[in-house]
């Protein structure tokens, strides 16, 4: 049981490349959620996904695009990359039994810089 | 928007002493509110989590309150050691919405 993996780990890209940030969890979670982490600003929610298929915009989602076209993964798009996204990205997941939300599970996190 | 708010922002306390660490939320309907610990470089691992018709949460030496109507919560650390030199997080989940909203941390550094 690996818990929520992300990859890559680190990567450096030159403003306006393009990537794709893999999230995948094997504890059949419903939700899923990307973060971007700031110094001084805490986490802040990007996209998040309710189920296989579905996506919804968090509080940050420009410049950024997501699919959940399995389960138990999660992709973080970054189409044309600026520096204002450099940052450390995590995933994380959580699950629903019946109206109780439990507690959010998160990767180790991608640590992306934009040149 | 759901604003969250962890003070101090840094904290340093000699080995073995007790300790809390404050959360504070500006809307009090909320769904849970979650206690996080982050070591330097590292992703973030959960420490306790309160559903709001619960008052409090205990593991171990931690134990979280949670006070809607006031909007906080605390977290009690008791008998500190160098291990528990973490940044802290808690995380709030309104009571509409899938969101989770996080405070900055406090960064707990205990001397041994």
């Amino acid at each position: 049981n690996a818990g929520v993996t992300q990859t890559p780990k680190f990567r450096v890209l030159k403003t306006g490349q393009s990537m794709t940030l893999l999230c995948a969890q094997d504890m059949n979670h419903e939700y899923m959620y990307w973060y971007r982490q700031d110094p001084g600003m805490g986490l802040r929610l990007i996209h998040y996904s309710v189920g296989e298929g579905t996506t919804a915009k968090g509080e940050v989602p420009d410049g950024y695009n997501v699919s959940r076209l399995k389960k138990q993964n999660f992709l973080l798009g970054l189409e044309s990359a600026a520096p204002s996204q450099t940052s450390v990205y995590f995933c994380a997941s959580s699950y629903e039994v019946g109206t109780l939300i439990y507690e959010q599970y998160f990767g180790p996190g991608t640590r992306l810089t934009v040149t | 928007k759901q604003e969250v708010t962890q003070i101090p922002a840094a904290l340093s306390v000699p080995e073995g002493e007790n300790l809390v660490l404050n959360c504070s939320f500006t809307d009090s309907a909320i769904y849970n509110l979650q206690w996080f610990r982050q070591d330097p470089g590292k992703g973030l691992t959960s420490l306790l989590l309160i559903q709001s018709s619960q008052r409090e949460q205990t593991s171990g030496r931690l134990n979280a309150s949670l006070d809607k109507s006031s909007g906080r919560s605390t977290l009690y650390i008791a008998a500190s050691q160098p291990g528990d030199s973490a940044t802290y997080l808690c995380a709030v989940r309104p009571a509409l919405g899938n969101q989770f909203y996080f405070g900055t941390g406090t960064s707990l550094t205990v001397i041994p």
